[in-house]
């Protein structure tokens, strides 16, 4: 498997508070991902990076920010929690843009 | 825009059945296919892709799925099941023009005893 690492693994959190969601790697792959997993979406991308500093918006981007500033880490921030954010989180890596690999996801719920 | 379509939802199989599942896609242009595989509580794993030439690809643990340009598909086939393939898998595409995978809303697939 792929060296990457999401934390927390799982969370709780209430309405209207701040949330940070980790991914770690140790590829040293250039691109980093995003994505929600929702029963009948399948996966949809939130936001991703193609090198430290340099990000762009998925399909459900709204209400998300991200930041890279380490080739290793990709953080996820939700800035203020709403209970449609309750979902598993996963991240995922690649080398080149088409093979991804996925980290074993956040399971976050919002209440 | 681009979209991955999976139209068995759920299956169920029993065991040495064979299986395929439907992906089909809309996009003209070259596309790079995915079949990814999540067990249950596990994360993505790649089962198998298709990048260029001999539209038969074989992947892991005996899968493996036909490109056919003319009808968009990459159908997921394999000729018998085991009770370890319950799982969920999902079809993606990727474009250069999007520059990224787009999903399908995966199969359940059930293998009973």
């Amino acid at each position: 498997d792929a060296g990457i690492t999401q934390s927390p693994r799982h969370k709780v959190t209430e309405t209207g508070t701040p949330v940070t969601l980790r991914c770690h790697q140790t590829e040293n792959h250039r691109y980093m991902y995003w994505y929600r997993q929702d029963p009948g979406h399948g996966l949809r991308l939130i936001h991703y990076s193609y090198g430290v500093k340099d990000t762009d918006k998925g399909e459900v981007s709204d209400g998300y920010s991200v930041s890279r500033s380490k080739t290793e880490d990709f953080l996820l921030t939700l800035e203020s929690a709403t209970s449609s954010q309750t979902s598993v989180y996963f991240c995922a890596i690649s080398r080149d843009r088409y093979e991804q690999y996925f980290g074993p996801g956040t399971r976050l719920t919002v209440t | 825009a681009q979209s991955v379509s999976q139209h068995n939802h759920h299956v169920i199989l029993s065991e040495a059945a064979s299986l395929e599942l439907g992906c089909n896609y809309s996009y003209g242009g070259t596309v790079n296919l995915f079949w990814y595989v999540q067990y249950p509580g596990q994360h993505l794993q790649l089962l198998l892709k298709y990048f260029s030439g001999d539209p038969l690809v074989k992947g892991i643990k005996g899968f493996e799925a036909e490109f056919i340009k003319s009808k968009f598909s990459f159908n997921l086939r394999k000729p018998s099941v085991q009770w370890s393939d319950t799982a969920e898998y999902f079809c993606a595409v990727f474009t250069g023009t999007a520059s990224k995978l787009t999903f399908g809303t995966g199969t359940r697939l059930q293998v009973t005893l």
